[in-house]
């Protein structure tokens, strides 16, 4: 079965300060990971993945995420925050059996302090 | 613009109705998948098709369908509509059936049963 937590349902960082948002992962299979960001009222916006290459991904708007097979977990961080940032972030793992399905987490809602 | 369309942006309808949501996927991608997002149950796979056929079933109720069309664009249809029908749902494209790559999102129909 595969499940996806995310630790933090509400993160709230000063501007200009690192950001975390944390994933924990669960699979029966090889997975790809991804991070999505929603702003309100729009869409989900890829902001990178994984899929089996290297274990520190870089995405778009400074962000990165690290695979971590021994902890199953796929965090997100930021050196920086920006108020552009705040937004709701998603953790999803991919596996792809009979079809391809996608595995949400609840989301992490970031807010970013000026 | 994330290249995947999806009309209306927004519907009101009555408990019983019966609607049709419309997603054009992104241009040269095989796959659409449905997904309803919910305060309540956060974002929820319903169902992927590939290249007219369908490959995987998510928590699609009996009273929901869909299909995609030779051109590949693909419509859910929600029957004997309820109040907690109400959601965004996502439609969203990829270049294969495994999606190993990511998802492309279209910004949603919002959906309000009253």
């Amino acid at each position: 079965a595969q499940s996806v937590t995310q630790l933090d349902s509400h993160v709230s960082v000063s501007e200009g300060t690192p950001v975390l948002l944390r994933c924990n992962y669960s699979s029966s299979y090889s997975p790809s990971l991804f991070w999505y960001v929603q702003h309100p009222n729009k869409g989900l916006q890829l902001l990178l993945k994984y899929t089996s290459a290297a274990t520190l991904v870089k995405g778009i708007n400074g962000f990165e995420a690290e695979f971590k097979k021994s902890e199953t977990s796929f965090h997100l961080t930021k050196p920086s925050a920006h108020m552009s940032d705040a937004a709701e972030y998603f953790c999803v793992v991919s596996v792809f059996t009979s079809g391809n399905q996608f595995y949400f987490g609840t989301g992490t809602s970031l807010t970013v302090i000026p | 613009d994330s290249g995947v369309t999806q009309t209306p942006k927004h519907l009101i309808t009555a408990t019983g109705q019966r609607v049709t949501l419309r997603c054009s996927p992104r241009s040269g991608d095989l796959s659409v998948y449905w997904y309803q997002q919910s305060l309540d149950q956060g974002l929820q796979f319903l169902i992927q098709y590939y290249n007219g056929e369908e490959r995987a079933k998510g928590n699609i109720l009996e009273r929901f369908s869909a299909q995609q069309f030779p051109d590949l664009h693909s419509e859910l249809n929600l029957s004997s509509l309820e109040l907690g029908d109400s959601a965004l749902y996502f439609c969203a494209s990829s270049s294969s059936w495994t999606g190993s790559y990511g998802y492309t999102f279209g910004s949603g129909t919002r959906l309000t049963v009253v």
